[in-house]
């Protein structure tokens, strides 16, 4: 079955302590990435990985790091979560090879709590 | 920049009533793609339709269906006899190329609309 899975699907935390959401599909696809779902500002792209060690910002970066050393993979990294980091986040996978963003795949979201 | 505007926040409908959904998109390019994703409750994304800048064709599956303008820049869906299980938020998105070196298919989302099905 195609998904993606993200693990934690809940977390709670507290401020300064480093955390790792992972991302992982299944569908060989090369474009993943993250975004996080905050009441009424809707989804917003936080890193995007076009192919493993190729990655940029979206639009919300700062206070996240990712990598992407294997095409299944797309770990999020929070190094010294704050409370405004409490949010709703989804992975998302897509495939790009015939230049058409086909539909992106997303995972079944982290909600996190810093606290 | 691209930019997508859904101005309905929230909206209430009673069963059976048919109700359509508004999405205005901003975008420089001429190659770009529209999505419509549904949140339900539980909160998981569902993906319901993809189209892309050179189709304009009006599609229908089932209850939904959906029109594309690019005259006035708009993707609107509508639900004909609308359900309680449509009770959702619904995202419209909009993908453009942007070519940063490594290239860019980033997918820029609306705020959503919070559709209720009253029985």
């Amino acid at each position: 079955e195609a998904q993606v899975t993200q693990n934690p699907r809940y977390l709670i935390t507290v401020t300064g302590k480093k955390l790792t959401v992972t991302c992982s599909q299944n569908m060989n696809h090369e474009y993943m990435s993250w975004y996080r779902q905050d009441p009424g500002l809707g989804l917003r792209q936080i890193y995007y990985s076009m192919n493993v060690e190729v990655t940029d910002k979206g639009d919300v970066p700062e206070g996240y790091k990712v990598s992407r050393k294997e095409k299944r993979n797309f770990p999020l990294i929070l190094e010294s979560p704050s409370p405004n980091q409490t949010s709703l986040y989804f992975c998302a996978s897509s495939s790009t090879t015939t230049g058409v963003h086909t539909e992106a795949f997303f995972g079944q979201g982290t909600r996190l709590t810093v606290v | 920049a691209q930019k997508v505007t859904q101005a309905q926040t929230e909206i209430s409908v009673v069963e059976k009533e048919d109700v359509t959904l508004d999405c205005v998109y901003e975008t420089r390019d001429t190659t770009y793609y529209l999505f419509w994703y549904k949140q339900p409750p539980s909160g998981e994304l569902v993906f319901l339709i993809r189209r892309n800048s050179f189709d304009e064709q009006n599609e229908i599956s089932g209850r939904y269906s959906w029109n594309f303008q690019k005259s006035t820049s708009s993707f609107n869906f509508t639900i004909t006899a609308s359900q309680v299980v449509d009770s959702a938020v619904y995202f419209c998105a909009l993908s453009e190329t942007r070519y940063s070196g490594a290239g860019s298919y980033q997918l820029t989302f609306g705020k959503g609309t919070k559709l209720s099905v009253i029985p």
